[in-house]
């Protein structure tokens, strides 16, 4: 079935670090979105995209839905703390949601 | 916050008990979904409801039964709980059928240990 690549794993940053990250796919999608899910917590909607090239801010964060539509990528800029947890990509195609393996972030101060 | 409370939190069992998990919103909201969430497979759809009484399986629905007989509520059911099933489920609510949007709230997660 279709996969979503998401890279890194994991990163370790230091407050005030930008962070970058990224979801690729074989697959076309029509609709982009990024979770972020807190420890203990259930995933948070955080920015959704729905047209190739779109480029959408949210304080901080900023996503783009890749001209093919089969890539997306999330900054957050000036790391804070709180920024902490597991961000998830998902992309929508054809009644189906498939979510990537997400980017665990740790943030040091 | 959307208003989603699972219960049980946690729960550990035997291999081949049934075992339960209650999903409730107050936000009347009609799409109810469950998933499952394992290391290195990110969140996996297990089944879903579109209305009292409407359900349909996901991509991982085998071992696994829903049932919703309240808007506000929808139940899932390991008839014979195996240790494959261990995880954390999460339920989730959208107001439009988010498999076409991909917009959901999800709620707390309820972690399920079988030994």
């Amino acid at each position: 079935g279709q996969q979503l690549n998401q890279s890194p794993q994991s990163m370790f940053i230091q407050e005030g670090e930008d962070v970058s990250m990224n979801c690729t796919s074989s697959s076309i999608f029509n609709t982009w979105l990024w979770y972020k899910q807190d420890p203990g917590e259930g995933p948070v909607l955080l920015i959704a995209l729905y047209k190739a090239g779109e480029l959408t801010s949210n304080g901080r964060l900023t996503a783009q839905f890749g001209i093919t539509r089969k890539d997306s990528f999330l900054n957050i800029s000036a790391s804070i703390p709180s920024d902490v947890g597991i961000y998830f990509c998902a992309g929508q195609m054809s009644d189906k949601l498939i979510f990537g393996t997400g980017t665990r972030l740790q943030v040091f101060p | 916050d959307a208003g989603i409370t699972q219960s049980p939190r946690h729960k550990v069992t035997e291999t081949g008990t049934p075992v339960t998990l209650r999903c409730h919103q107050t936000e009347n909201h009609r799409y109810m979904y469950w998933y499952r969430q394992d290391p290195g497979h990110g969140l996996r759809l297990i089944h879903y409801s579109y209305g009292v009484k409407d359900t349909d399986k996901g991509e991982v629905s085998d071992g696994y039964s829903v049932s919703r007989s309240k808007t506000e509520d929808f139940l899932l059911t390991l008839e014979s709980a195996t240790s494959s099933q261990t995880s954390v489920y999460f339920c989730a609510i959208s107001e439009s059928y988010s498999l076409n949007t991909g917009e959901l709230f999800f709620g707390e997660g309820s972690r399920l240990t079988v030994l």
